[in-house]
């Protein structure tokens, strides 16, 4: 059974970076059956794809006004984890963070399983 | 386009069937999945490409599509199904990934 685990502080003060690191089991992040992905859900609000690291270490990150330029997605295959930074945060990146192993066949693909969350709150 | 609109809530009497939606210019080039998501839990995939169920998923879901437009109907809701669903596919560049804003199913 694949799990995902995210990890990090639930604190970040703003002008900060937010690192969360997502430890996988079950599954290897060398498979190239899947992406790596993160997603978040501001407080009461609904889901918002942040990016994703593939098994080739290919990034792609949203191109919302929300997140550009600011988001980097790396993974350490030797612990079998991945990691999401988020550079100059403020109250808005206050949300619950996701990791998310999205499976790929033919032209579908969907996002299973999904790690519990880590609720991230930007506050001095 | 990168919107995909949902209805934001809708109710079902128990054993009923209720339908969701969800519109979009991207859903005529791409499958929508459906994730639902209860209250304090992380969202879980419950339709997937053209209409798969993943293991574990009561047939009583199950999806469909014509043109801009996706739906998943729940034949049958039962007391368990009350949840958030959220809809998912990608943009018209095929390159990000967008959710719907959120349906609130409620069993009466």
């Amino acid at each position: 059974q694949v799990q995902l685990q995210e990890s990090g502080p639930g604190l970040v003060k703003p002008s900060q970076t937010l690192s969360l690191t997502c430890s996988v089991s079950g599954a290897s992040v060398n498979s190239g059956d899947y992406t790596w992905n993160w997603i978040r859900q501001h407080p009461g609000k609904g889901l918002e794809w942040i990016g994703f690291i593939s098994s080739t270490g290919n990034t792609y990150y949203s191109n919302s006004p929300s997140l550009r330029s600011r988001v980097s997605i790396s993974v350490d295959t030797a612990r079998n984890h991945f990691s999401l930074r988020l550079i100059s945060v403020t109250a808005a990146d206050t949300a619950l963070y996701f990791c998310v192993r999205e499976e790929h066949r033919g032209f579908e693909d969907w996002f299973d399983p999904w790690g519990q969350g880590i609720l991230v709150t930007v506050s001095s | 386009s990168s919107e995909l609109t949902q209805d934001p809530a809708v109710s079902v009497a128990l054993g009923q069937t209720v339908k969701i939606t969800c519109q979009g210019g991207s859903l005529r080039s791409f499958f929508a999945n459906w994730y639902q998501q209860r209250p304090g839990q992380a969202p879980l995939v419950v339709i997937y490409g053209k209409n798969n169920r993943p293991s574990g998923i009561p047939d009583r879901f199950s999806g469909s599509s014509s043109g801009h437009i996706a739906s998943l109907t729940i034949t049958g809701a039962q007391a368990e199904d009350e949840a958030d669903y959220y809809c998912s596919s990608r943009d018209s560049s095929g390159n990000q990934y967008v959710f719907g804003n959120g349906t609130r199913v409620t069993v009466l």
